[in-house]
């Protein structure tokens, strides 16, 4: 399996924009980006993916290099709410891969 | 998104008992579920791949006979902790892949199951 890395944790204040990095340098051509996050007792939810381009959606928006050997989420005004563990994970373009966690970032939002 | 059940969302049991977590797919069908397991402060750990009507596929270190599984239905998965006992206690969470509304191939994550052995 292709291997990201990320921060164990990051801080961000409320309201403000967050950049939360991954590394995944030994991405394949065929890999999609994907990111979930899980909040405090709950099950992981699904935030955003991409391939090549930058994407953006309702919760979050994905900067992905030009190498593809990194991305970024992006949340553009964090919440007290966003206070999660962001998972960053690489999964195959079919999707019939199974979903495999690393140890995520866990995001803290100060008030 | 679709919508992945669990049921209860939290169990206590006395040890040596066994405790059944159900996993339900609401409004899609779900060809494939997965069993994670999570102990406090670290990631979910995957403990198993099941396909509707066979025998699920378990990770390396899962015994396989202490966590039964059943994938009946493209609508249920069912995970029986036999004998529980105390180190058993963590967080269990189910997933289910199906075709989304677009025919891709997606995985959603249930609410998960806290279960406590005493």
């Amino acid at each position: 399996d292709a291997k990201t890395t990320q921060p164990n944790s990051m801080e961000s204040n409320e309201e403000e924009p967050v950049h939360l990095p991954c590394n995944h340098s030994t991405i394949s051509g065929t890999d999609y980006i994907h990111w979930y996050r899980q909040l405090p007792s709950q099950g992981p939810e699904y935030v955003i993916h991409g391939l090549t381009s930058n994407v953006n959606n309702r919760m979050a928006s994905l900067a992905i290099a030009e190498d593809r050997k990194s991305s970024t989420l992006i949340l553009h005004r964090a919440t007290l709410r966003d206070a999660a563990v962001y998972y960053c994970i690489l999964r195959d373009v079919g999707g019939y891969d199974k979903v495999i966690f690393g140890p995520g970032t866990s995001l803290s939002v100060i008030p | 998104g679709a919508v992945v059940s669990q049921h209860p969302s939290r169990v206590i049991c006395k040890s040596g008992t066994s405790v059944k977590i159900e996993c339900r797919s609401l409004d899609f069908q779900a060809t494939t579920m997965f069993w994670y397991r999570q102990f406090p402060k670290q990631s979910l750990m995957l403990m198993a791949t099941s396909n509707e009507g066979s025998k699920a596929t378990y990770e390396q270190g899962v015994e396989k006979d202490k966590f039964l599984i059943n994938h009946a239905s493209l609508t249920l998965s069912t995970l029986t902790v036999t004998s529980a006992h105390p180190e058993d206690s963590s967080f269990y969470i189910c997933s289910a892949r199906g075709r989304g509304r677009t025919g891709a191939s997606e995985q959603y994550f249930g609410p998960g199951t806290r279960l406590t052995v005493t």
